[in-house]
């Protein structure tokens, strides 16, 4: 009940296509769901995130759609860039105001190609 | 941009050995994790720690795994008895409030031979 998983596992998009990265749950528990990125060689870090009060949320090229009666949400990237290839990773907590832990999916490699 | 450092960014040990990662994390976060990803696979939650205490921690983080924040800044994962297994990247991770806004260090890549 604690996992997320994601799909696709790898993703390979033309430069300026839309990179589409999806993710279930099922702990109705969650209520906050990041978005993270990570390069070979660092650690992940904060793309974009979202709580189930509001369907989408945009930070420029960035978006997340989230569903919450099919327990699904996803990020886009338009105008896909090569400098957007990277690992993908979705995540989901319970926040309740303590240091709760994120459960992270297994990861997107996408690769934008030139 | 403020950052977590670790150190040290690899580290070989035997396997029986005893091994100390260490975190700085960002001076004026409050929650402290530890997280680690075996190669390829996906990253798992270890620990947190708020306030000097243990606040949750997962399945992994057994008797042979300790945390201590010793000096006020820095944050250490202690691995008693290192098994193959163990081998994996292990990210420090600091936020302001709980959950939200974590920064991941560039972790440190531990393996046991």
């Amino acid at each position: 009940q604690q996992q997320v998983k994601q799909s696709p596992q790898s993703l390979i998009v033309q430069k300026g296509g839309i990179s589409i990265i999806n993710c279930a749950y099922e702990n109705t528990a969650f209520d906050y769901f990041p978005w993270y990125q990570q390069f070979p060689g660092k650690g992940p870090a904060l793309l974009i995130a979202i709580r189930p009060d509001v369907s989408e949320k945009k930070e420029g090229r960035f978006t997340i759609s989230f569903n919450k009666s099919a327990k699904q949400f996803s990020l886009h990237i338009m105008d896909s860039q090569p400098g957007d290839s990277a690992t993908y990773f979705c995540a989901a907590s319970m926040t309740g105001g303590g240091a709760d832990g994120l459960t992270f999916g297994k990861g997107t490699h996408l690769i934008i190609q030139p | 941009e403020p950052e977590v450092t670790q150190t040290p960014s690899h580290q070989v040990t035997q396997m029986g050995q005893e091994v100390i990662l260490r975190c700085v994390p960002i001076s004026n976060h409050l929650y402290f994790y530890w997280y680690r990803q075996i190669l390829g696979q996906k990253v798992e939650f270890l620990v947190s720690f708020y306030n000097n205490e243990i606040s949750e921690k997962s399945e992994i983080f057994d008797d042979q795994f300790s945390v201590e924040r010793p000096d006020g800044s820095n944050f250490t994962l202690k691995i008693r008895s290192t098994k193959l297994e163990d081998s994996a990247m292990y990210f420090c991770a600091s936020s302001v409030e709980g959950s939200h806004g974590y920064t991941f260090g560039s972790g440190t890549r531990l393996t046991v031979v």
